[in-house]
């Protein structure tokens, strides 16, 4: 099965900074590659798909970009919105479907 | 609006059984894969099960399978999982899902509506 790791696992940062979270996959997984974010309480939100694929409805400042093993979620601008926790999902052909550990960005 | 509502989760004790729902609303239900996905307290997300737009084809995360199956009544618009054998471990927040397409291992796929979960604790 692909294996999903994340980091950093926490990431301080302020508003207005541009910020990046690297997954990386034990096993090449194309462009197969998903990113979420989840608040307190509430259900995963969908970012990013196929590594680069912004989301309807998602702001301009997520981006995604990568493929293979390597893949980033860049945020452009931090805004107060945004400090949440932040997960991939690979999907690639006849795997199982698999997260990372996530990312928790917080606010310094 | 699109929504899904999960329903059944509860209190069980160790090694019974327990079926989830999940009531689907504002889209086309028998277009689009769904699936299950479970969160422990305090932990991450973890996939558990998908099932295709017809229900003809399943899959499910090794620590599942064998004792979950799912299954969809698309006639009524809902999406079940039945937990057999329940352990400790399996205690977490289920989630129900929705794929962007109708079936599977597809580059543009991805979970785009999701639920808001209902409590499954497994303890004697």
């Amino acid at each position: 099965d692909i294996q999903l790791t994340q980091s950093p696992s926490t990431l301080s940062a302020s508003v207005g900074d541009r910020v990046t979270i690297t997954c990386r996959a034990s096993q090449s997984i194309s462009s197969w590659l998903a990113w979420y974010q989840q608040k307190p309480g509430k259900a995963p939100k969908l970012l990013i798909y196929k590594a680069s694929s912004l989301e309807s409805g998602v702001p301009s400042r997520f981006s995604g970009s990568g493929s293979g093993t390597e893949f980033t979620l860049t945020i452009s601008s931090l805004q107060p919105d945004d400090f949440a926790t932040y997960y991939c999902q690979q999907y690639n052909a006849f795997s199982p479907y698999s997260f990372g550990q996530g990312t928790k960005l917080e606010i310094k | 609006e699109v929504q899904l509502v999960e329903s059944g989760g509860g209190l069980v004790q160790p090694g019974r059984s327990l079926r989830l729902s999940c009531a689907a609303s504002g889209f086309t239900f028998d277009d689009y894969a769904m699936h299950w996905v479970r969160q422990a307290p305090g932990k991450g997300l973890e996939w558990v099960s998908g099932i295709n737009w017809n229900g003809g084809s399943t899959n499910y995360a090794d620590s599942v399978k064998g004792r979950f199956t799912i299954s969809r009544d698309n006639a009524k618009k809902s999406l079940s999982l039945q937990l057999n054998s329940l352990r400790a471990e399996d205690t977490a927040l289920y989630y129900c899902a929705k794929g962007k397409l109708y079936d599977f291992w597809n580059e543009d796929d991805a979970f785009d509506i999701w639920g808001q979960g209902t409590m499954v604790t497994v303890s004697s």
